[in-house]
């Protein structure tokens, strides 16, 4: 089993529909959490960091399900420019350790 | 303008040939890390620093060396590449507090 999975997708959203995605990560000691995405094979960019009580930034919100061991993703009213792969991020509490995910590849269409 | 630089940005090479692709950033961050990056697999993290001089392994370290006497440089060197190397290679940058990592552009090398 894979530390941190990712569902690949990919997910087809009509634009300014809302799109959610999850997470799972395997390591219940896990400490810091993270979505970057991707364009193209460019490198990743930090889209925001993952915080206990949850976080929003805009039409994105982020959550943490330490219970059930999983982040997920929200973007509500997409747009054309989100259409990327999103990559989920875990430091595994291993010192410095960082784990990504495959990603999750969202197209959002006219 | 904070910034990670890689060079070379592309590279093609033969097996055994000794290389060194460069890796700086200029926002005074602690850690840094590199990653390979090959269709389907993701982004693997091959060895991390958390300062100058302290340095580890990440998953897949083989057949790689890092070093980081300086805290803006971090170099991977491959000391005899084969063809399973061939990847998509990206250094990044973060305050060791928060890990919320900043790029290079990558490094396409392929070794034939």
């Amino acid at each position: 089993r894979k530390e941190v999975e990712q569902d690949p997708g990919p997910f087809n959203v009509p634009e300014g529909a809302t799109v959610a995605f999850n997470c799972t990560y395997s390591n219940s000691a896990s400490q810091s959490f993270f979505w970057y995405r991707q364009d193209c094979r460019k490198e990743p960019k930090l889209l925001m960091s993952v915080y206990s009580s949850g976080n929003e930034d805009g039409r994105f919100t982020a959550q943490l399900n330490r219970a059930s061991q999983y982040i997920s993703l929200l973007i509500r009213d997409s747009k054309l420019s989100d259409s990327a792969t999103y990559l989920c991020v875990v430091n595994m509490a291993s010192w410095g350790k960082l784990q990504f995910g495959a990603g999750t590849q969202v197209v959002v269409t006219p | 303008e904070a910034q990670v630089t890689q060079n070379p940005r592309y590279l093609i090479t033969v097996t055994g040939k000794k290389l060194t692709v460069t890796c700086s950033q200029n926002m005074n961050h602690e850690y840094m890390s590199w990653y390979r990056q090959d269709p389907g697999l993701g982004l693997r993290q091959i060895y991390y620093s958390m300062n100058v001089e302290v340095t580890d392994k990440g998953d897949v370290p083989e057949g790689y060396k890092v070093s980081r006497k300086e805290k803006r440089n971090f170099p991977l060197i491959l000391e005899s590449p084969s063809p399973n190397q061939t990847s998509l290679y990206f250094c990044a940058s973060s305050l060791a507090r928060t890990y919320e990592q900043y790029f290079g552009p990558g490094t396409r090398l392929t070794v034939t």
